[in-house]
């Protein structure tokens, strides 16, 4: 099955500086990268998410990128804030029925004001 | 609201015992998906359930069990309750094709004694 890995575990910046959290999967036929983001208490929510027949993707302060040759996305958030302190999972799935969408295991950011 | 409900929101029992968790997915939502987020752990995948039917086993214990009913609702099913499975229980929910994103529910809080 599909394994996904992700690092770092924990990253902490400065107000204002970038943040990059990088996953790699080991399953060719996935197609669908999504990007969730968990604040403490709550439910994992997306924030953007990549399909395999793009090459990046940005929505304001954050964008994803995808090296489908080498099996690895990576999220992006320019400009962090305070606000965007919470666990961030990636994840990848293909889409078919037998469908198993696997997490990676968090990367929880801290930004510093 | 992500528009999947769990019930319930917590859950109190002690070692040995049964419990009922369930997921009532978005409307029109065919796919159901059941996680275990242990204490600052990741997201691990359980099972995943399409229109009824098991589509995809992840590290589900065989003390574990889930079913999909006819009206799309979800149950998973916990027996012989250890320490060790006290964790939060989110149950997710997409179109179908695992294409689309997934919709998170709350989750069950579970506390074993």
């Amino acid at each position: 099955g599909e394994n996904v890995e992700q690092h770092p575990s924990t990253l902490s910046v400065q107000e204002g500086d970038s943040a990059v959290i990088k996953c790699t999967y080991s399953d060719s036929a996935s197609n669908y990268f999504p990007w969730y983001k968990q604040e403490l208490g709550k439910r994992p929510q997306l924030i953007i998410d990549i399909r395999s027949n793009v090459g990046e993707k940005k929505d304001q302060r954050i964008a994803v990128t995808l090296n489908k040759t080498a099996k690895h996305f990576s999220l992006h958030i320019t400009e962090t804030q305070p606000e965007d302190s919470a666990v961030y999972f990636c994840a990848a799935s293909k889409t078919r029925l037998d469908n198993d969408m696997r997490f990676g295991a968090g990367t929880r950011l801290t930004v510093k004001p | 609201d992500s528009g999947v409900t769990q019930t319930p929101k917590h859950l109190i029992t002690a070692t040995g015992q049964r419990v009922t968790l369930r997921c009532s997915p978005r409307s029109g939502d065919l796919s159901v998906y059941w996680y275990q987020q242990s204490l600052d752990q990741g997201l691990q995948f359980l099972i995943q359930y399409y229109n009824g039917e098991e589509r995809a086993k992840g590290n589900i214990l065989e003390r574990f069990s889930a079913q999909q009913f006819p009206d799309l609702h979800s149950e998973l099913n916990l027996s012989s309750l250890e320490l060790g499975d006290s964790a939060l229980y989110f149950c997710a929910s997409s179109l179908s094709l695992g294409q689309t994103e997934a919709f998170f529910g709350q989750g069950t809080r579970l506390t074993v004694v």
